[in-house]
């Protein structure tokens, strides 16, 4: 079974510019998380999607990014306009409905780098 | 939301077995406590959960007190593939369906 996969790995970008990441979940799972971890900092929540609905979107930090997840399968994450402060590593994450609690399948990881 | 407090790192050799404790005073009644690990370059990754006890599984084992305020992550005989950081997480207060939250983590480094 294909695990989490995220694109680009790596994304390098001037201030100003839009990025969008993308994350494709293990197949079947409703549930499906966006991190990140900024320069030197803890791993953050970002939101939260069962399905196509957003389940909880405490965490995006300002309206410069924008998640969506039509149709219930793969994600996305727009920066637009990307500022510096944006730079470090975007995780998403999936898990299927019941089972473990707290368990969620990581993707690799995409590194955005804001110069 | 419960915070938790785990060594910033620890150093172990191989062949040792290596034991993370963490404190989560604050922990609610219908929080589980759950371990991630972590490589360089990659996301983390599900090591062991639990929620009153012992648990184990082919990985790690896990003791949690009566009173749940602390857990200690053992991980026998360690070898070199085992350095790595190491996730100390409780619940949000909702039942663990929804958002993790990470802390600072233990860096663990096994040394030849």
């Amino acid at each position: 079974e294909a695990g989490v996969t995220q694109f680009p790995s790596h994304s390098v970008i001037e201030k100003g510019q839009t990025v969008t990441l993308r994350c494709d979940p293990i197949s079947g799972h409703d549930n499906l998380y966006w991190y990140r971890r900024v320069m030197g900092k803890e791993i953050k929540f970002l939101l939260h999607f069962v399905k196509e609905s957003k389940q909880d979107e405490s965490g995006m930090p300002n309206n410069r990014f924008l998640a969506e997840r039509t149709g219930g399968t793969y994600s996305t994450l727009k920066v637009q306009p990307a500022e510096l402060e944006d730079s470090g590593v975007y995780f998403c994450a999936s898990r299927t409905s019941g089972g473990v609690y707290n368990e969620q399948f990581f993707g690799p990881g995409t590194r955005l780098t804001v110069l | 939301l419960a915070k938790t407090t785990q060594p910033i790192s620890m150093d172990s050799y191989e062949g040792q077995e290596v034991n993370i404790t963490c404190s989560h005073n604050n922990i609610a009644t219908n929080d589980y406590i759950t371990w991630y690990q972590q490589f360089p370059s990659q996301g983390p990754r599900f090591i062991i959960q639990g929620y009153k006890t012992k648990v184990t599984n082919e990985v790690a084992s896990l003791f949690i007190p009566a009173d749940r305020k602390s857990s200690t992550l053992s991980l026998p005989r360690v070898s070199l593939s085992d350095t790595a950081v190491y996730y100390c997480l409780v619940g949000d207060g909702t039942g663990g369906y929804n958002k993790l939250i990470f802390g600072a983590g233990t860096r663990l480094a096994v040394h030849p």
